[in-house]
């Protein structure tokens, strides 16, 4: 099993431009967890999935954050317009949907938005 | 809300030290309570769950209602296991919430 894969491993960008994050969950794990990490914040979550529906968006910063599960295998993370203060490494991480199970982490993105 | 507190940021003990890596939690039930580990530029990985009750590395970790702790305990600290340690609960049934983080450097 080749874990959670997550891409791009860097992105560098300016300010203003979207972002797409993409992450591919362990086969048969069933929720999907999206994380930012930063020095001043540690890590949080912003949004996660059962099923492929969200269930809980509450971390979501503001509007310009956006996820999508279209399947199983599958998960954007959209920034637009994305800025400098966005940067950050970005945690996608699976497990199997059932309660208080571990989370399995990608090797994240780490993004900084000039 | 369920949480983790870590009190300390940084921790710097020498080569073959005990280390002791502190972790507090908030909940008046039965918490799940996990350590994960993150290598230098590498991935979170679990490290240990409470109810393993397993020994992984050679860290330890007891559950201690009375303190509401969960501390990582190693008797004889290793240069590789320099990283960083995130203690870590749920906050209902799927939402995990990690504490701030310590980075753990061992001196040679």
């Amino acid at each position: 099993d080749a874990g959670v894969i997550q891409s791009p491993r860097h992105e560098v960008t300016e300010m203003g431009q979207e972002v797409t994050l993409r992450c591919k969950p362990i086969s048969g794990h069933n929720s999907l967890f999206w994380y930012r990490q930063t020095m001043m914040r540690g890590l949080e979550l912003l949004i996660y999935f059962n099923n492929n529906v969200p269930i809980d968006d509450s971390g979501m910063p503001e509007d310009r954050f956006s996820a999508k599960m279209p399947n199983a295998s599958f998960s954007t993370l959209k920034i637009q317009p994305s800025e400098p203060r966005d940067s950050a490494v970005y945690f996608c991480a699976s497990s199997i949907g059932t309660v208080n199970q571990p989370q399995h982490f990608g090797d994240g993105t780490r993004l900084s938005i000039l | 809300a369920q949480r983790v507190t870590q009190p300390e940021k940084l921790l710097s003990v020498f080569k073959g030290a005990p280390v002791e890596l502190k972790c507090n939690y908030s909940y008046s039930g039965s918490p799940e309570l996990f350590w994960y580990v993150q290598y230098s530029r590498q991935r979170l990985q679990l490290l240990l769950r409470h109810i393993s009750r397993e020994s992984i590395k050679g860290f330890t970790a007891d559950l201690n209602k009375g303190e509401t702790s969960f501390h990582l305990k190693k008797p004889f600290a290793q240069e590789e296991d320099s990283a960083m340690y995130y203690c870590a609960t749920f906050q209902g049934a799927q939402k995990l919430v990690f504490g701030q983080g310590t980075r753990l450097t061992i001196n040679p």
